[in-house]
């Protein structure tokens, strides 16, 4: 089975801008989790999407929404990006009712100059 | 306020011993305990988990010890090798909180042949 994908992998934008983040989780798997990882804050919980419906959210501002798809695709978006965003985006899939071990994709990798 | 620590410093261990990383945490009632592994610029891995009424489960070299008294869970890699070196990272799933998990910033292990 292929493993969750993340794209893009690398991704510059400067500051204001809006980026868009897609992840694709294993087959099978309904449950998409994002997290932003920074070697400050370490791995932090953003959101997580289950049937197309947000069922959990971290304390993170507005300018960061998600969402997910009939075939449980998901994107995240960040708008009007800050100095802060920059840091490496991780989607994490996994079976319901599986004691919630999350299955990471490689991450995308956000710089913000 | 709620926290999870894990040993902030490197663990340098001789190959073959016991590398032993530790994760305690406070205000927090998790239901499980799990362990991921951690290779730079990659996706986290899950390890273990161990539930909250589960005193000890194994892995092949892994171990993993959970007390909710002392409110810390000990992770053993046995027999360890070059290969093992990584950051590992504990996470809390709290019951109730669907896929949402709450790390600590990990610990990085170097075993030296």
């Amino acid at each position: 089975k292929a493993g969750v994908t993340q794209t893009p992998r690398y991704l510059i934008k400067t500051r204001g801008q809006q980026v868009t983040l897609s992840c694709s989780p294993i087959s099978g798997h309904r449950s998409v989790s994002w997290y932003q990882q920074t070697p400050g804050q370490g791995l932090q919980f953003l959101f997580e999407y289950f049937s197309e419906t947000q069922r959990n959210k971290g304390n993170f501002p507005g300018r960061f929404s998600g969402r997910q798809f009939s075939n449980s695709r998901s994107e995240m978006n960040v708008s009007t990006l800050e100095l802060g965003d920059s840091a490496l985006y991780l989607c994490a899939s996994s079976l319901p009712g599986v004691q919630e071990t999350q299955y990471f994709g490689p991450g995308t990798r956000l710089l913000v100059l | 306020s709620q926290k999870i620590e894990q040993n902030s410093e490197a663990l340098n261990i001789q190959e073959g011993k016991t590398a032993t990383l530790t994760c305690n945490y406070t205000n927090y009632s998790p239901a499980y305990l799990q362990w991921y592994r951690q290779d730079p610029g990659r996706g986290p891995v899950f390890l273990l988990l161990i539930r909250e009424n589960e005193k000890e489960k194994r892995k092949e070299r892994l171990k993993v010890t959970f007390d909710t008294t002392l409110k810390q869970s000990l992770f053993h890699i046995t027999a360890s090798q070059p290969a093992d070196s990584a950051t590992y990272l504990c996470a809390l799933v709290i019951s109730g909180g669907y896929n949402k998990l709450i790390f600590g910033a990990g610990t990085r292990l170097a075993v030296h042949p």
